[in-house]
């Protein structure tokens, strides 16, 4: 199983800063890593997928980067609208899918 | 537009089955998303995948659940459905259907499954 881990944890950033959440796998997943934001009470939405492959209607502040084992969800400028968990997800290998353990993105 | 809604009981007894339906409506479906899946959320922790089962009908599961799950799918009714015995209160969550390909592009609003006697 591919074990993913996100860090950090918990990251404070202030509205209209960048935000820098990293994700990475225990083995090698090519490009196959997709990003979900969460918000509370609702289901995860996808925003990234291919590593880098912005899903339909996410905007462009939004960006993903890496291959191989390391991974990064980069929001070039916070809206209110953006403070959530952010979740990384490998499917590259499966069964089973594996999800990161989130980033809660909070306001600072 | 594609959507996914979940439905069953909201309570379950330790060491009973847990039942639920997803039950899709809108769009149509593409190569890209020719799974149907169900992936579970424990109160304030992360998310698991449970298991998948393809448009032909094969079927993947979560090593983890060791052999408690079945999903299965009715075309003629847009129905898949989710069936996890001998639950425990470790298998309290929310659980979502989703409609996939390798990334999870759709998902259900999620149901809450509490198991507690």
């Amino acid at each position: 199983e591919i074990v993913m881990t996100q860090s950090p944890a918990t990251l404070s950033v202030s509205p209209g800063e960048r935000a820098t959440l990293s994700c990475r796998a225990s083995q090698s997943i090519s490009g196959n890593l997709a990003w979900y934001q969460q918000k509370p009470g609702q289901a995860p939405r996808l925003l990234i997928y291919g590593a880098s492959t912005r899903a339909t209607g996410i905007p462009a502040r939004f960006s993903g980067s890496g291959s191989g084992t390391d991974f990064t969800l980069t929001i070039s400028s916070l809206q209110s609208e953006d403070f959530a968990v952010y979740y990384c997800q490998q499917y590259d290998n499966w069964p089973p899918f594996t999800f990161g353990q989130g980033t809660k993105l909070e306001i600072k | 537009q594609l959507q996914l809604q979940e439905s069953g009981p909201g309570l379950v007894k330790p060491s009973e089955t847990l039942s639920l339906t997803c039950t899709v409506s809108g769009g149509s479906n593409s190569r890209s998303t020719n799974y149907w899946g169900w992936i579970r959320q424990p109160p304030r922790k992360g998310l698991e995948w449970i298991g998948s089962i393809s448009y032909s009908g094969i079927t993947y599961y979560n090593p983890s659940l060791k052999g408690r799950v079945t999903i299965s799918v009715d075309k003629s009714k847009k129905q898949f459905s989710l069936k996890l015995s001998s639950v425990t209160a470790a298998d309290t969550a929310v659980y979502y259907c989703t409609q996939h390909g390798g990334r999870f592009d759709y998902w259900g609003q999620g149901t809450l499954v509490t198991v507690s006697s």
